[in-house]
């Protein structure tokens, strides 16, 4: 199973600012890694995927980068709605190994 | 726009069976698709259970797959999942989602709302 790890854990940030999440994977994925933002109470929401492609109707302001076992989310310009907790996910070592989620950033004030 | 539903009893006895049902309305369950189960407990990360495919071919996580069934019915446009052998580890908000392929890679792109299973006796 490819363990997956995020950093930091939690972030305080304000309206405006630009922020940056790394997920690092425990082995090369190539670039099947993709993310999501979870608010309180809701299912997770697709941001990213294949590392560095936007979801359809996902705000430019988001982003993605990386490839093998280091990956970034970013947040251009932070808005009020994007206070969540963001979590990678591996696709690469599937079905045997699973869709290995990461342990989540959590973005707030 | 496709939408899944989720519902099944919110208390199972722990040694018990987890069932739930997905509902898909504005898709259908026999579309180039895969329907995954995935859960999370409080306060912790997701955790993918298992997938499943019209043709019937199924994925399980490993360490699950002795305790899980996951199933479709395309009469009702429905997925299923059972868990059996239930214990307080298993208590969490269970999600089902439409999984599509994205040239070799599966990208989770719609999900339910979820439902909260506690085990608890």
């Amino acid at each position: 199973e490819i363990q997956m790890t995020q950093s930091p854990s939690s972030l305080s940030a304000s309206v405006g600012d630009r922020v940056t999440i790394t997920c690092r994977a425990g082995q090369g994925i190539a670039n099947y890694l993709n993310w999501f933002q979870q608010k309180p109470g809701k299912a997770p929401k697709l941001l990213i995927y294949d590392a560095s492609t936007l979801e359809s109707g996902v705000p430019s302001r988001f982003s993605g980068s990386g490839s093998g076992t280091d990956f970034t989310l970013t947040i251009n310009s932070l808005q009020p709605e994007d206070f969540a907790t963001y979590y990678c996910q591996q696709s690469y070592s599937t079905p045997g190994g699973g869709f290995i989620f990461g342990p989540g950033t959590k973005v707030d004030i | 726009q496709v939408q899944l539903q989720e519902s099944g009893p919110g208390l199972v006895k722990p040694s018990g069976t987890l069932s739930l049902t997905c509902a898909v309305s504005g898709g259908s369950v026999t579309s180039s698709h895969w329907w995954s189960w995935v859960r999370q407990a409080p306060g912790k990360r997701p955790e993918w259970i298992g997938e499943i495919f019209h043709s019937g071919s199924t994925n399980y996580k490993p360490s699950l797959k002795s305790r899980v069934a996951i199933l479709l019915d395309k009469s009702s446009n429905q997925v299923f999942l059972k868990l059996t052998s239930v214990t307080a580890a298993d208590t969490a908000v269970y999600y089902c989602a439409r999984v599509r392929l994205s040239g070799s890679s599966k990208v989770f792109d719609h999900w339910g709302q979820g439902t909260l299973v506690t085990v608890s006796s």
